[in-house]
């Protein structure tokens, strides 16, 4: 299976960064992906990365390095609006099934 | 495109009846998940279809839950005599045949199953 890690909450300041770390540990790997999730709604696809470094992408940016199991998503000139859960998913070798990690609440303070 | 239509929204059932959930996924997707969140446990995978068939079912508990695909239109969920510890909100979600990428997964809105 696959272990993946995230803190429960993150706290941050409306036009400043959040940076939100994932963890894993797989017995495959074949990319990771990021989803927010609004209370009530469903997850909507950030972005997925596969190779070692940093993907620009905008507003939401993500870093990966598989020899240490780690990701991080990283989300600029933060808006209220951005307050929401982000969730870690790897996705498993075989099938491409995804394993989530429990979320990260991120809340944006004026 | 409507996206991934879940019905019903809500779902409300007594100890030891029976639920059913529907899943439409996006048209032309050929791959179908079944999640299930909740806060204790977060999001977790039960099964997988890929192009109608069972590929993966092992986050299934077996003994009372199935899945089912008839038809590339829709995908079902049954749970037997429900117990408290299923009330979760199930998530469908779809995307392009993911052997070829498809890394990409559009999730319905959810069905929220309380057992009471």
């Amino acid at each position: 299976g696959q272990g993946v890690e995230q803190p429960d909450n993150l706290m941050s300041v409306e036009g400043t960064f959040a940076r939100v770390n994932c963890t894993y540990s797989t017995s495959g790997f074949n990319g990771l992906s990021w989803y927010q999730q609004r209370e009530g709604h469903a997850p909507v696809f950030l972005s997925y990365v596969v190779l070692d470094g940093l993907k620009d992408s905008g507003h939401f940016s993500t870093f990966l390095s598989r020899s240490n199991g780690y990701s991080y998503l990283l989300l600029t000139e933060l808006q209220i609006k951005d307050s929401a859960s982000y969730l870690c998913a790897v996705r498993e070798p075989n099938y491409n099934v995804l394993y989530f990690g429990s979320g990260t609440k991120l809340t944006v303070e004026p | 495109n409507a996206g991934v239509i879940q019905t019903p929204r809500h779902k409300v059932t007594g100890k030891g009846q029976e639920a059913t959930l529907w899943c439409e996924p996006i048209s032309g997707h050929s791959a179908v998940f079944w999640y299930r969140q909740t806060i204790v446990q977060g999001l977790e995978f039960l099964t997988y279809f890929r192009n109608q068939a069972p590929i993966d079912d092992s986050g299934m508990p077996k003994e009372r839950f199935s899945a089912q695909m008839p038809n590339q239109s829709h995908s079902t969920l049954k749970i037997q005599s429900t117990q408290p510890q299923d009330s979760a909100v199930y998530l469908c979600a779809s995307s392009l045949d993911s052997g070829t990428g498809g890394y990409e997964q559009y999730f319905g809105p959810g069905t929220r199953l309380t057992v009471l």
